[in-house]
């Protein structure tokens, strides 16, 4: 079956910038989605068909995907930003979601 | 404004059933797709069923299929989840999901704030 990796936790300084992988064999070839969960909350798009930003996300979020790696990447991290992180990616349909990554920052 | 809305979660026994519903308002409910996704308690995320935005073509994770059923009712703009045989591991927070596709999954772009399912005797 098809494995959706994503590292288990992530920290940054304010300021600095933050990448969160979602790792899948030839991902490159698929649509990849990032949600961010804060908690007690539902999740929010931050980043759709690999680069796109919904209305009302900030610039400072993107995205990228090539090969077997997609990435989230958050410039400028601010406090804020400290949440669960998910990559979405329709490979089958089963499972799409990656197990997450915690944003944590310092 | 686009809203979700679940209701229907509560405690339940082990073996016993709980049907799930979402009220929708604000966007053409019948031109989308929708999903249940869940979460159990300090875990991630887990995509449960979709269907269609006629109500043809559900699909369902291996984790439920057999026991889950998803239905819509668009006259009502209505989704459901119809749980069966429920297990201690079908405890978590039932999210009703806007999906942007329309017969295929596509991506979630509302969410509703869930709805706790609790199976325990």
């Amino acid at each position: 079956s098809y494995v959706l990796t994503q590292p288990p936790s992530v920290s940054v300084a304010p300021g600095q910038t933050a990448r969160i992988t979602c790792g899948g064999y030839n991902i490159g070839s698929k649509s990849v989605h990032w949600y961010q969960q804060k908690p007690g909350q539902a999740p929010v798009v931050v980043v759709y068909d690999d680069s796109d930003r919904p209305s009302g996300i900030p610039e400072r979020f993107s995205g990228s995907n090539s090969g077997n790696t997609a990435t989230l990447t958050i410039t400028r991290v601010e406090a804020g930003d400290e949440a669960d992180y998910y990559c979405l990616v329709w490979h089958s349909l089963n499972d799409p979601f990656g197990g997450g990554t915690k944003l944590t920052v310092l | 404004e686009v809203q979700v809305l679940e209701s229907g979660g509560g405690l339940v026994q082990p073996g016993g059933s709980l049907r799930l519903s979402c009220a929708a308002s604000g966007f053409t409910f019948s031109s989308y797709a929708m999903n249940w996704v869940r979460q159990a308690p300090g875990k991630g995320l887990e995509w449960v069923s979709f269907i269609s935005g006629s109500g043809g073509r559900p699909i369902y994770a291996d984790s439920v299929k057999g026991r889950f059923t998803i239905s819509r009712d668009n006259s009502k703009n209505t989704l459901y989840l119809e749980m069966n045989s429920l297990r201690a591991e079908d405890t978590a927070v039932y999210y009703c999901v806007k999906d942007l596709g329309v017969v295929t999954p596509y991506y979630f772009d509302y969410w509703g704030q869930g709805s706790l399912v609790t199976v325990s005797s």
